[in-house]
């Protein structure tokens, strides 16, 4: 199994442009999950989609954030306008069942710099 | 909401030596998850703990659920430079079964 991919691996863009981080989870599994990591504040959960449709989107931190899953295997995370703020490094999750009990499956992330 | 507060922030060890790190809640967990996040690399679930209790071992790591259900632990024996990384506890909470909260992590550095 390729694990969970997400691309690109690191971005660099101003201050104002849109960014879109990418994100194929592993096969079969049905949730989904955008983490952002910061030192600051450590990992935040950012939204959860369970077999596509976003089901909790509470830590998205405003309305230039949004995530779409439009099929089980392909998720993106946009950021439009982009903000030096939003550096950090995104994290997009996936397992089955949806079930943070059995803990989920990261990707490798993508890290973020807005200058 | 809910938090975990892990201890050490951080530690620099000699190789062959054994490492303890915990991790404490406010509130009870009923299960607790101890993830490695290698340096450029998205976390690992390392070990999983369902019951108050329960140690469970995986090769050279060990972890405990605590009686109390608001703690936990993860030993590392005998480190070697390849532990280095960032150990993270989680549970789900905050009323959800699928939101993970994460503590902030123990910096692990090993000294060849």
């Amino acid at each position: 199994d390729a694990g969970v991919i997400q691309s690109p691996r690191h971005e660099v863009t101003e201050m104002g442009q849109e960014v879109t981080l990418r994100c194929k989870p592993i096969s079969g599994h049905n949730s989904l999950f955008w983490y952002r990591q910061t030192m600051m504040r450590g990992l935040e959960l950012l939204i959860y989609f369970n077999n596509n449709v976003p089901i909790d989107d509470s830590g998205m931190p405003e309305d230039r954030f949004s995530a779409k899953m439009p099929n089980a295997s392909f998720s993106t995370l946009k950021i439009q306008p982009s903000e030096p703020r939003d550096s950090a490094v995104y994290f997009c999750a996936s397992s089955l069942r949806g079930a943070g009990s059995y803990g989920y499956t990261f990707g490798s992330g993508t890290r973020l710099t807005v200058v | 909401g809910q938090q975990l507060n892990q201890s050490p922030q951080s530690m620099f060890i000699q190789e062959g030596e054994d490492v303890s790190m915990n991790c404490t809640s406010s509130s009870i967990f009923n299960t607790w998850l101890w993830y490695k996040q290698d340096p450029g690399e998205g976390p690992v679930l390392l070990i999983a703990l369902y019951k108050a209790g329960e140690l469970t071992s995986n090769g050279r790591l060990t972890a405990q659920f605590g009686i109390t259900r608001k703690d936990s632990f993860l030993n590392i024996s005998a480190s070697i430079p390849s532990d280095v990384g960032i150990y993270f506890c989680a549970g789900p909470g905050g009323g959800s079964n699928y939101k993970l909260t994460f503590g902030k992590g123990t910096l692990l550095t090993v000294n060849p």
